[in-house]
């Protein structure tokens, strides 16, 4: 079975810090990845997307960067963090045209 | 412009009581729909999906759906609502424009009560 597993479950980092939040995905070959942002518990706003390794679309500009090195890995990256980068990440995978599958979630708090 | 909503902020509903959540959706072609439930600091967990075939959808935990196309809408039903279903829950449909995306509802929160 497919198992998605993102780290780390929580973050705490001050504002002008680096971020690389990871999601991997077991169980399964070639699947479209996802990451979302979710804020204050509320709608979901998606960030990235990627089809194949090396492909990464994005939905927001910013600070905020996507990398898919390997095919079953998504990495989120930032240089500097804002204030407003503060949130709940999701990453998702799907076996198009089918149903998307979240992972656990890291919580990321920027003081 | 695709999208899907969700017009109640918040339902609350008496434990026992049938439960309905609502979700419309705007899409062109044939929707792909899906109902996911998230519970405080955890991820999205996927309920159940309509593709084809039945109106009728069922899913997981007691929870149907019934998707009508004539009214383009998706609504989550389930018979007996249980305190243990108070969570917030998201409607969403696959883009069918040609990119990968999903859109997603901004969210029900569902309040079952004792």
């Amino acid at each position: 079975s497919q198992t998605i597993h993102q780290w780390p479950a929580t973050l705490v980092q001050p504002v002008g810090s680096p971020l690389s939040l990871e999601c991997t995905v077991e169980g399964t070959s070639n699947p479209n990845l996802y990451w979302y942002r979710q804020a204050a518990g509320r709608g979901l706003q998606l960030l990235f997307y990627s089809v194949g390794i090396g492909q990464i679309s994005s939905e927001v500009p910013q600070n905020l960067s996507a990398s898919r090195p390997q095919d079953r890995q998504f990495i989120l990256s930032s240089k500097k963090l804002l204030l407003s980068d503060s949130g709940f990440y999701l990453c998702a995978w799907s076996p198009l045209p089918d149903t998307q599958y979240f992972g656990p979630g890291t919580r990321l708090t920027v003081l | 412009a695709q999208s899907v909503a969700q017009p109640e902020d918040q339902v609350n509903v008496a434990e026992g009581n049938p439960l309905t959540v609502k979700c419309t959706y705007s899409v062109s072609g044939n929707p792909y729909l899906f109902w996911y439930v998230q519970y405080p600091n955890r991820g999205l967990q996927f309920l159940l999906k309509y593709i084809t075939g039945d109106n009728l959808v069922k899913g997981s935990y007691g929870f149907e759906a019934e998707f009508n196309k004539s009214q383009t809408s998706f609504h989550l039903k389930k018979p007996s609502a249980l305190v243990s279903d108070s969570a917030l829950y998201f409607c969403a449909v696959r883009d069918t424009s040609g990119t990968y995306k999903y859109i997603f509802g901004t969210g029900t929160r569902l309040k079952v009560l004792a």
